[in-house]
């Protein structure tokens, strides 16, 4: 079965300042990862996603996030926090070979101060 | 340019009583997906239209039917809710359809919060 976990339920920065929220997942095959975001009063939408190219995932708003198979993490940074950074964000796996059902992570609550 | 409306945003129903969540999309996307979120049970599909004039079951469809009413809108009733349907219910949309999502982008709407007493 598969699994995500988000580590951390709330991450604070500052402004201008790097972003890391963690995710680590738990398969029996090298997974297709995805990271989310959601802004408040809005839908979710998709921010990057690893499907067995390049560990290295470029996603949008100067995110990216790097899979690594040795310590089953698939952690998202950013070199510079900004105000509108501010959102939930959901490391996501599919749940299953078939492809049918998404499992998603708690979610991190980014905080940007000033 | 909206994206994935979804209305309403919360609702509150009584054993018994039915309703329908409506979905909208503005992209011209052919393919489009109801799942349900729990907590601890990640986000499950519901039930899906691959394209206009078509829809199928998802994992789980019990106690849901869907109309795909044109290729911009995805409407999920329940007819007789039940305390076991309170979730946070997600419509979806994508330029080509992909169950596991895996190989396409799909754009969510912000969800729908109901709650069955």
């Amino acid at each position: 079965a598969q699994s995500v976990t988000q580590l951390d339920s709330h991450v604070s920065v500052s402004e201008g300042t790097p972003v890391l929220l963690r995710c680590n997942y738990s398969s029996s095959y090298s997974p297709s990862l995805f990271w989310y975001v959601q802004h408040p009063n809005k839908g979710l939408q998709l921010l990057l996603k690893y499907t067995s190219a390049a560990t290295l995932v470029k996603g949008i708003n100067g995110f990216e996030a790097e899979f690594k198979k040795s310590e089953t993490s698939f952690h998202l940074t950013k070199p510079s926090a900004h105000m509108s950074d501010a959102a939930e964000y959901f490391c996501v796996v599919p749940t299953n070979n078939a492809g049918n059902m998404l499992t998603f992570g708690g979610g991190t609550r980014l905080m940007v101060k000033p | 340019n909206a994206g994935v409306t979804q209305t309403p945003k919360f609702q509150v129903l009584k054993t018994g009583q039915s309703m329908t969540l409506q979905c909208a999309q503005d992209m011209n996307h052919n393919s489009m997906y109801w799942y349900r979120q729990d907590p601890g049970m990640g986000l499950r599909l519901i039930y899906y239209s691959a394209s206009e004039g078509t829809t199928d079951k998802g994992e789980v469809p019990n106690g849901y039917n869907v109309s795909r009413l044109n290729k911009r809108e995805f409407s999920l009733r329940l007819e007789s809710a039940a305390p076991s349907q309170t979730s946070v219910y997600f419509c979806a949309s994508s330029e080509k359809f992909d169950r596991g999502l895996r190989n396409t982008e799909a754009f969510f709407g912000q969800g729908t919060r109901l709650t069955v007493v």
